[in-house]
C-alpha cells in the first residue's frame, strides 16, 4: 500500500527548532516530488514547497522561502519539514504530499497531517 | 497572476447538483485540480488536469473548463458530500502550486 505516514504531534516555545518527518512507502520514494501544505486552524491549504528526493531539487513558495527548510533522507525514504526558530503564527496543521506522476501534477497521496502548536 | 478564487460557500438541497467554481488567468494555460476535505480528515484529489477523475472517485464529481474559470460539479448531492472543496492549480513545471481559498459545501 502507498502510504505517507507523519511524525506525531508536537507542542513547542517561540524560538525553538523543529523537524517534522514524513515517511513514504509502497512506492519508489526517489521518483516522485513531495510537497508541504499548511492548514492554520480554521483556515483554507496553503503551499509551501516541494523537493524531488531523487536529486533534492526544492521549490519554495516566496513566502515560504527562508521561513522554513525542506529536506530528505533517501536512504530512509523520509522527507522533512524544519524550523529553526518557532514562531507563534506557525501554529497549524502540516501535510505532506505526493505529486502524481500520472494523474497531471494533482497530489495523489497525502500523510495523516503533524499538528504543530507554538506557545510560550 | 497565478491566484485562484473559489466563493466561500455554496448550499444544496439533498438530491440536487451543486457547481463549484475556481477562477484565475492561469487556468487559461495551466491545468486545475479538485481537493475534497472532511472535518479531521486530509485531502483527497477528486479531479486532475481539469476534467479527469482518478481510479475510485464517483462518477457524481465532474470537472469542466472554460478560460479562465474552471468548476467542479457533484451531481446527485448526499450529506455526505458536506466538505470542503479546494481547487489548485501550477506552472508549466508543476513545482508552483497554488491553491484556492476552499469553498464549503454545506447541504441543506
Amino acid at each position: 500500500e502507498v502510504q505517507l505516514v507523519q511524525s506525531r504531534a508536537e507542542v513547542k516555545k517561540p524560538g525553538e527548532s523543529l523537524r517534522i518527518s514524513c515517511k513514504a512507502s509502497g512506492y519508489s520514494f526517489t521518483n516522485y516530488w513531495i510537497g508541504w501544505v499548511r492548514q492554520m486552524p480554521g483556515k483554507g491549504l496553503e503551499w509551501m514547497g516541494i523537493l524531488h528526493p531523487g536529486d533534492s531539487d526544492t521549490i519554495y513558495t516566496p513566502s515560504f522561502q527562508g521561513q522554513v527548510t525542506i529536506s530528505a533522507d533517501k536512504s530512509i525514504n523520509t522527507a522533512y519539514l524544519q524550523w529553526s526558530s518557532l514562531k507563534a503564527s506557525d501554529t497549524a496543521l502540516y501535510y505532506c504530499a505526493r505529486r502524481s506522476e500520472f494523474l497531471g501534477y494533482g497530489m495523489d497521496v497525502w500523510g495523516q497531517g503533524t499538528t504543530v502548536t507554538v506557545s510560550s | 497572476s497565478q491566484e485562484l478564487t473559489q466563493p466561500p460557500s455554496v448550499s444544496v438541497s439533498p438530491g440536487q447538483t451543486a457547481r463549484i467554481t475556481c477562477s484565475g488567468d492561469t487556468l487559461a494555460k495551466q491545468y486545475a485540480y479538485w481537493y475534497q476535505q472532511k472535518p479531521g480528515q486530509a485531502p483527497v484529489l477528486l479531479i486532475y488536469n481539469d476534467n479527469e477523475r482518478p481510479s475510485g472517485i464517483p462518477q457524481r464529481f465532474s470537472g469542466s473548463s472554460s478560460g479562465t474559470t474552471v468548476t467542479l460539479t457533484i451531481s446527485g448531492v448526499q450529506a455526505e458530500a458536506e466538505a470542503d472543496y479546494y481547487c489548485q492549480s501550477a506552472d508549466s513545471t508543476g513545482t508552483r502550486v497554488v491553491f484556492g481559498g476552499g469553498t464549503r459545501l454545506t447541504v441543506l
